[in-house]
């Protein structure tokens, strides 16, 4: 079992282009979380997602950013129009079941240059 | 005021001596989470506890719900341990995470 898998661990995009972000959660994991580092500051909430549908985004900026989490393949965090305030660290992690057993990712690294 | 606060902010430790982390929350919770994140690296879950006390190695979790407080102890501290140390909750009603600021701790050799 590989755990939760996030890919890539590092990404650069120039300001105005796109960042897709990738995770893979555990086998068996149906629920996946997002979650924001910004330099300096501890992790906040973004999203919360089941298969194909998205259950909290209470923590998702309201433009530019998007997540889904489709029936086959990984959830993809999508960030567009990148700017430098983006830069940060962006982790994931999965559950079997709502409010127990997490595991989380190592995390994506955006820098926006 | 954030829901979860930790204590101290940032620690250094000598090498053997026994560390102890705190945790406190406002609001309920169905389990308390401590991680761990070494600089530049991801987030590894050490315990999750609901209640009582959890051994792992020379980690110990405890946890107090009518207190609302938690600690986390390392005994026979080692430079290896330096990392930082989260404390975060997963709430009793919705599906957030709320997470502490952090613990910075760095073991001297």
């Amino acid at each position: 079992n590989a755990g939760v898998m996030q890919n890539p661990r590092h990404l650069v995009r120039r300001r105005g282009q796109e960042a897709r972000l990738r995770c893979s959660p555990m086998k068996g994991h149906s629920h996946v979380y997002w979650y924001r580092q910004l330099p300096e500051e501890g992790l906040k909430f973004m999203v919360y997602l089941q298969k194909e549908n998205i259950i909290d985004e209470s923590g998702m900026p309201k433009e530019r950013f998007s997540a889904e989490f489709p029936k086959e393949g990984p959830s993809i965090l999508r960030i567009q129009q990148v700017v430098r305030g983006d830069s940060a660290a962006y982790f994931c992690a999965s559950s079997p079941t709502q409010g127990y057993g997490y595991t989380f990712g190592s995390g994506t690294r955006l820098t926006v240059v | 005021k954030n829901e979860v606060e930790q204590s101290p902010q940032n620690l250094t430790a000598q090498e053997g001596e026994f560390i102890t982390i705190n945790c406190s929350y406002s609001v309920g919770i169905s389990a308390l989470h401590w991680l761990q994140q070494h600089p530049g690296g991801g987030i590894v879950s050490l315990f999750m506890l609901s209640s009582g006390k959890k051994k792992h190695g020379r980690l110990i979790a405890t946890i107090n719900i009518q207190e609302k407080h938690s600690s986390l102890h390392i005994t026979a501290s080692h430079p290896r341990d330096s990392a930082v140390y989260i404390c975060a909750v997963s709430r009793d009603t919705g599906n957030q995470f709320y997470f502490g600021t952090g613990t910075s701790l760095t073991v001297i050799p």
